[in-house]
């Protein structure tokens, strides 16, 4: 009931593609859901954030869409660019709980290609 | 504004060792938590410390240990180090150590256990 599920592990794309990752999870009471991005030899940096009363929510180029009912979340990076390539974590945590504990998916690598 | 230390970068020990990490947060942070990555088990919750009191526990044994220091510093250590616990050991520093307030990682410590 802890898990996030992430995938796919690893994602190729072209540039200008639209690489979608997508997540899930079991427990309800998960009410804060962010995407981290990580690249080699650097810690995971926070790039956004959903709440489940929202369905979207874009930042730039990056969306995540939510679907409460079927406990799924997904990043799309539009208009992807080689600067892209990198680790996606996705994770869960209790918003309304006394901690910022994450729980994260098992990562996709993201490789764009020029 | 200077990010999340943490110190050494690099280490390595031998199985049966102990090892002690340092994370430095961000200046007015009052929670640290910390935080195992693997290729295999991804990112997993350690613990979490806000105002030297530790609030949160990972499922881990208690060869992982941790405290906080009154200006915020963190330490973890490992006891009877393990060949399973090579891994990069992430710090996080967060103001309030709450779901929803924004978590910064530092660049992690690579522990190499031979």
């Amino acid at each position: 009931q802890q898990q996030v599920k992430q995938s796919p592990q690893s994602l190729i794309v072209q540039k200008g593609g639209i690489p979608i990752i997508n997540c899930a999870y079991e427990n309800t009471a998960f009410d804060y859901f962010p995407w981290y991005q990580q690249f080699p030899g650097k810690g995971p940096a926070l790039l956004i954030a959903i709440r489940p009363d929202v369905s979207e929510k874009k930042e730039g180029r990056f969306t995540i869409s939510f679907n409460k009912s079927a406990k799924q979340f997904s990043l799309h990076i539009m208009d992807s660019q080689p600067g892209d390539s990198a680790t996606y974590f996705c994770a869960a945590s209790y918003e309304s709980g006394n901690t910022g504990k994450l729980i994260f998916g098992q990562g996709t690598t993201l490789q764009v290609k020029p | 504004k200077a990010g999340v230390t943490q110190t050494p970068r690099y280490l390595i020990k031998t199985r049966g060792q102990q090892v002690t990490l340092s994370c430095s947060p961000i200046s007015g942070h009052r929670s640290v938590s910390w935080y195992q990555q693997t290729p295999g088990q991804g990112l997993q919750f350690l613990f979490e410390y806000f105002s030297e009191t530790q609030r949160n526990k990972g499922n881990f044994p208690g060869r992982f240990s941790g405290r906080q220091f009154s200006n915020s510093r963190s330490e973890m250590n490992v006891s009877t180090l393990e060949l399973g616990d090579s891994a990069l050991y992430l710090c996080a520093s967060s103001l309030l150590g709450l779901a929803g307030v924004e978590q910064f990682f530092g660049p992690g410590t690579r522990l190499t256990v031979l």
